[in-house]
């Protein structure tokens, strides 16, 4: 089974912090991403990886960076964090091509800014 | 761009009843569809997806999926609700370098 890990269930930070949420695959994915979940928007892309020292932007990377120092792990990194980064963050991975590229997911961090 | 849509937020259904969940996307090229299931405090679990071939797609737990081109519709389904089906529904689409595209989710509400 494809198992996807993320450092924390439930983290409490404050306003200005610095937050890094980390994500754990065992498969040997070239593929890593960062989503976060809000009520009604579904999930976006923050940023997401297709190889060692590779990264791209999605949708939403305003106030987000990323690092992936080795294959099986993806920081999320939070420079300053903000109340309205408040959320659920989600990793996932998947291999590369068109065929075979199914996104499996860890369990997800919720991240409460004060 | 790719993009899908899930136009209800919540679908109640009677245990034993049939349970449909609606998608729709809107793609350039041949599309590659996907549904996700999430339990309460939990991440996405992969049902299904679509890809090429049969338009009828068996998932996980009972689930199908029916592919529509003409409708542009990839709609799940499942004959019969159980109440452990309670959960959060995503509908997807693959983009370029395997970004997944979601819809909004849909809240399935089984009651025995």
């Amino acid at each position: 089974d494809v198992k996807v890990t993320q450092s924390s269930r439930y983290l409490v930070k404050r306003t200005g912090e610095k937050v890094f949420l980390e994500c754990v695959q065992d498969m040997d994915h070239e593929n890593m991403f960062w989503y976060r979940q809000d009520p009604g928007l579904g999930l976006r892309l923050i940023y997401f990886s297709y190889d060692v020292k590779m990264k791209e932007k999605g949708d939403i990377p305003e106030g987000y960076s990323v690092s992936r120092e080795k294959k099986e792990r993806f920081s999320l990194i939070l420079e300053s964090a903000s109340t309205n980064q408040t959320s659920m963050y989600l990793c996932a991975s998947s291999y590369a091509g068109a065929s075979t590229d199914t996104q499996y997911f860890g369990p997800g961090t919720r991240l409460t800014v004060l | 761009a790719q993009s899908v849509a899930q136009p209800e937020d919540q679908v109640n259904v009677a245990e034993g009843n049939p349970l449909t969940v609606k998608c729709t996307y809107s793609v350039s090229g041949n599309p590659y569809l996907f549904w996700y299931v999430q339990y309460p405090n939990r991440g996405l679990q992969f049902l299904l997806k679509y890809i090429t071939g049969d338009n009828l797609v068996k998932g996980s737990y009972g689930f199908e999926a029916e592919f529509n081109k003409s409708q542009t519709s990839f709609h799940l389904k499942k004959p019969s609700a159980l109440v452990s089906d309670s959960a959060l529904y995503f509908c997807a689409v693959r983009s370029i370098w395997g970004k997944l595209q979601f819809g909004a989710g849909t809240q399935v509400v089984v009651t025995p």
